[in-house]
C-alpha cells in the first residue's frame, strides 16, 4: 500500500533556530497537507497546498511557518526561529480527492 | 467550523470485550475517517466510511450521515487495539480535517 514518508522522525533544535521537515506524499496525491499535535492534545490543521500553492492555511500558521514543494517529490514544513512551544508532533499528509487522507508518520520536533 | 465530539474520552476493557466509540458531528460531511493513533504516535488509518458501514476483521465502522454520528467497533479486543482513536471529517467545499478529541483505549491483559 503506497505511503507518505516523513523524515526525520524526531529533531532537537535550540530555541530560536530554523527547522525544515521533509516529506513525500504519495506520487499521485494532488493535495498536502501538514497537521499539528500537541502532546495530549487533538490533531489541528495547519495548512493545505494544491496546485503549487497554499489553498488554506489555519490561524497558527504565520508568518514563522512556510510550505515548499521543491520538486516533484517533497513536500517542506520550514519553521524560522523556533520556540518552545512548537514542540509537537507534525504529520504530513496527502489525499486524492474523494478517497480520504492517508498520514505519515509524524515527525516529533523537541525544541529546547 | 464543524464540530466533532467523540465519546467516551477514556474506556478501558478487558482483553476479548467488545466496545462501541462514538463521533458526533454538527454538519453535512464528505469525509469521515477513523484514525488509530498508537503508543509511537502514529496515525494509522482505519476507515474512510462518510457513510454506510465497512468491516476490516475485528474492526467495523458505521456512519449515519442524516444523523451525523459514526460508530467504531472493536471486537475481541487484543492489547495491542490500545491507543487513541481519533474520528476526523470534512465538509463538502473544505479540504481540511477537523479531528474530533479522541477516545483513549486501554485494553487490560
Amino acid at each position: 500500500e503506497p505511503e507518505v514518508t516523513q523524515t526525520p522522525s524526531h529533531q532537537v533544535t535550540q530555541m530560536g533556530q530554523e527547522v525544515i521537515l521533509r516529506c513525500v506524499p504519495i506520487s499521485n496525491h494532488l493535495y498536502f497537507y501538514w497537521y499539528r499535535q500537541i502532546l495530549g492534545q487533538k490533531v489541528e490543521f495547519l495548512v493545505s497546498f494544491y496546485n503549487n500553492e497554499i489553498s488554506e492555511k489555519s490561524e497558527i500558521f504565520d508568518d514563522q511557518f512556510s510550505v515548499e514543494r521543491p520538486d516533484g517529490s517533497n513536500f517542506t514544513l520550514k519553521i524560522r526561529s523556533t520556540k518552545l512551544e512548537d514542540s509537537a508532533m507534525y504529520f504530513c499528509a496527502s489525499s486524492e480527492r474523494g478517497y480520504g487522507y492517508t498520514f505519515g508518520s509524524g515527525t516529533r520536533l523537541t525544541v529546547v | 467550523g464543524i464540530q466533532v465530539e467523540q465519546s467516551p474520552p477514556d474506556l478501558i476493557l478487558q482483553e476479548g470485550a467488545n466496545s462501541t466509540l462514538r463521533c458526533n458531528f454538527s454538519d453535512s460531511v464528505n469525509n469521515l475517517q477513523w484514525f488509530h493513533q498508537n503508543p509511537w504516535g502514529q496515525l494509522i488509518n482505519l476507515f474512510y466510511i462518510p457513510s454506510g458501514t465497512k468491516q476490516n476483521g475485528r474492526l467495523s465502522a458505521t456512519t449515519v450521515a442524516t444523523e451525523r454520528y459514526s460508530l467504531l467497533y472493536i471486537s475481541s479486543s487484543q492489547t495491542t487495539d490500545s491507543g487513541v482513536y481519533f474520528c476526523a471529517v470534512s465538509n463538502f467545499g473544505n479540504e481540511k480535517l477537523t479531528f474530533g478529541t479522541g477516545t483513549r483505549l486501554t485494553i487490560i491483559p
